[in-house]
């Protein structure tokens, strides 16, 4: 069964820092992979997604994925973070064959001034 | 920007009593989802809906639940006798082909 670990639970960031978010999966096959964003009260806002070709992807509000089968791993990024990006961030997996997402237990960002 | 709607925002009920909980899909897409998270604990799937039946479901999606699509822009999600554990935020969503899922902002179910 696939799986998404994002080791960090908690990650405090000064702003105007680099951010670097980590996700690994589990899946067989090639993934579909995604990140979304969950500000307080709010719902699930996608950031970006892997299908396939570059593995380098570029998503809204600045924040780019790189995907590395090598390392199963799918870490966002960020070069330099806002206050406005606190919030609860969320990797996911899709398994190619259906259309459910299974998702990680997500990683909080708290910005610093 | 489109949107996927959920009503009510914040719903409280007590234990036994039966809820649904509401959502208007995007308006050209075709497939549906209920997904849902309790405090603190990850985003789990609960059951997707294709062409007015269920194409996948979750372990968790038992007998109490259920899912309609009663009209062409609403789809429910009822609880027919709700307990304690199943207070979470519950998300629909939709999507016009399997990879594009917009989500709502969520419906909180507190059972009391």
């Amino acid at each position: 069964a696939q799986s998404v670990t994002q080791p960090d639970i908690h990650i405090t960031v000064s702003e105007g820092a680099s951010l670097e978010l980590r996700c690994n999966y589990s899946y067989g096959a090639t993934p579909y992979l995604f990140w979304y964003v969950q500000s307080p009260g709010q719902g699930l806002q996608l950031l970006l997604k892997y299908f396939s070709g570059d593995t380098l992807v570029q998503g809204i509000k600045g924040f780019e994925a790189e995907f590395k089968r090598s390392q199963s791993s799918f870490n966002l990024r960020k070069p330099s973070v806002h206050w406005s990006d606190a919030a609860e961030y969320f990797c996911a997996v899709m398994n190619s064959g259906y259309s459910t997402l299974t998702f990680g237990k997500g990683t909080m960002l708290l910005v610093s001034p | 920007e489109p949107e996927v709607t959920q009503t009510p925002s914040h719903q409280v009920t007590q234990m036994g009593q039966e809820v649904i909980l509401r959502c208007v899909p995007i308006s050209n897409h075709l497939y549906f989802y209920w997904y849902r998270q309790i405090l603190g604990q990850k985003v789990e799937f609960l059951v997707s809906f294709y062409n007015n039946e269920i194409s996948e479901k979750s372990e968790i999606f038992d007998d109490q639940f259920s899912v309609e699509r009663p009209d062409g822009s609403n789809f429910t999600l009822k609880i027919r006798s709700t307990k304690l554990e199943d207070s979470a935020m519950y998300f629909c969503a939709s999507s016009a082909s399997t990879y594009g899922y917009t989500f709502g902002s969520g419906t909180r179910l507190t059972v009391v």
